[in-house]
């Protein structure tokens, strides 16, 4: 089974310009996630989909960030304009309800990372 | 708000030991708990996963407990390689358990050959 694919891995930008990227989740995973690692922290989650709706973008900085997930399956995550706090790794990750014991449980599986350096 | 603190924050130990790292959460209502190991470049892969109502799951060399009235958990490693050596992180998820994650900072993990 394909994993969730990420594209660029690296990519280096000048403060001010924009960038995209993008994420593939696992075929059939009905929601996605959109996290930012700074250097030395763990994840913080940008947003999450379900299909191709919006669940929770409370922690996206909306002035610059935004997400879309077109027909509930890829997702492109876009800076515009870009700071240099925002250099970090921007993680994918989808998930897939499974059944335990009558509970549902959602893990997430996630991508290799875009690495975002701004200089 | 829910804040997880992962302690310590590096660890270097020789190869054949037994190690357990710490992570405590605030918000004790949690839905499950997960352990992710991260290895440099790469993404975050998944070791265990807690539910709730669970105190602990086992895979391999790995035991994780979980004791949600207190706050906290611990990842247990047996016979420690120098392939165990990666960033380990602590996250949960509040809610009905499709909620983001919550991570901790991770503990770095260097095991000497």
């Amino acid at each position: 089974e394909a994993g969730v694919a990420q594209s660029p891995r690296y990519k280096i930008i000048e403060k001010r310009q924009s960038v995209a990227f993008w994420c593939n989740p696992i075929s059939g995973h009905a929601t996605l996630y959109w996290y930012q690692q700074i250097l030395g922290q763990g994840p913080k989650l940008l947003i999450q989909f379900q299909n191709n709706g919006v669940v929770d973008d409370s922690q996206l900085p909306k002035d610059r960030f935004s997400a879309e997930r077109l027909k509930g399956v890829d997702s492109t995550l876009k800076i515009q304009p870009a700071k240099l706090e925002d250099s970090a790794v921007y993680l994918c990750a989808s998930s897939l309800h499974v059944s335990i014991r009558g509970r549902l449980f959602y893990e997430q599986y996630f991508g290799p990372g875009t690495r975002l350096t701004v200089t | 708000k829910q804040e997880v603190t992962q302690i310590p924050a590096a660890l270097s130990v020789p190869e054949g030991e037994n190690l357990v790292l710490n992570c405590s959460f605030t918000d004790s209502a949690i839905y499950n708990l997960q352990w992710f190991r991260q290895d440099p470049g790469k993404g975050l892969t998944s070791l265990l996963l807690i539910q709730s109502s669970q105190r602990e799951q086992t895979s391999g060399r790995l035991n994780a407990s979980l004791d949600k009235s207190s706050g906290r958990s611990t990842l247990y490693i047996a016979a420690s390689q120098p392939g165990d050596s990666a960033t380990y992180l602590c996250a949960v998820t509040l809610g009905g358990g499709a909620d983001g994650l919550t991570f901790g900072k991770g503990t770095h993990l260097i095991i000497q050959p």
